[in-house]
């Protein structure tokens, strides 16, 4: 089973709202990561985790803000978004972010529009 | 830097015509090339990893190949339900915590 789940499937929200966005995967996989998707475009990295601590930050605004409270769950907590953060968002877990063969397997991913 | 460029951007083609997608790669030590399908609105579709020159991994009408430069996705006699989005990336020695995605091939196949 290669399943990664993400909720809600769809959010809107508005600049001043708080929301939070989840992911789940029970493959026993220790890396764990957070895209951004616009139309059109290949995913943009966001955040990594690996082995439950943050490894890897793009230069993400702190209105988002991951975390990751067990090795299956992961969160992206949003607050105070813009129009232009309006993507898809798309979770991704690997075996291990460091092993030589891996593959990045990915959720659904939570449509978001921002008002 | 690694980079990756596929092409073509769009491909129209009609059910049962055969053709190939390129994804062209320049990386530091390649530790892994994927391919995947994205259908509008969703998530990546893992579909093959390929590690080294002169693999060759195959999954219904797909088969994939790679070289030291470049990857090919053939398609063979494809089906309207092969019509998606299809993403090659690759991770790289120094670059290892990521992967670096092409644009996508959108591939539309006609009845």
């Amino acid at each position: 089973d290669t399943e990664v789940t993400q909720t809600p499937k769809h959010l809107v929200m508005g600049m001043t709202n708080k929301k939070s966005l989840k992911c789940e995967q029970h493959m026993g996989h220790r890396a764990m990561y957070w895209y951004k998707q616009k139309a059109k475009k290949p995913p943009e990295l966001m955040f990594v985790y690996s082995y439950e601590k943050l490894s890897i930050n793009e230069s993400v605004p702190s209105r988002f803000s991951p975390e990751c409270p067990n090795s299956s769950l992961l969160n992206l907590h949003l607050h105070a978004l813009q129009p232009e953060d309006s993507a898809l968002y798309l979770c991704a877990s690997s075996q291990d972010r460091l092993a030589i063969q891996e593959t990045q397997y990915f959720g659904p991913g939570t449509r978001l529009l921002v008002l | 830097e690694d980079q990756v460029t596929q092409s073509p951007e769009a491909l129209r083609l009609q059910e049962g015509e055969s053709s190939s997608l390129n994804c062209s790669y320049t990386v530091s030590g390649l530790r892994g090339l994927f391919w995947y399908r994205q259908d509008p609105g969703k998530g990546p579709e893992f579909l093959f990893t390929l590690y080294s020159a002169g693999e060759e991994k195959e999954k219904e009408r797909l088969k994939a190949t790679l070289t030291k430069k470049e990857s090919f996705l053939h398609i063979t006699a494809p089906k309207p339900e092969d019509s998606a989005t299809y993403l090659c990336a690759v991770r790289g020695v120094q670059g290892a915590q990521k992967l670096v995605f092409g644009q996508g091939t959108r591939l539309t196949i006609n009845p």
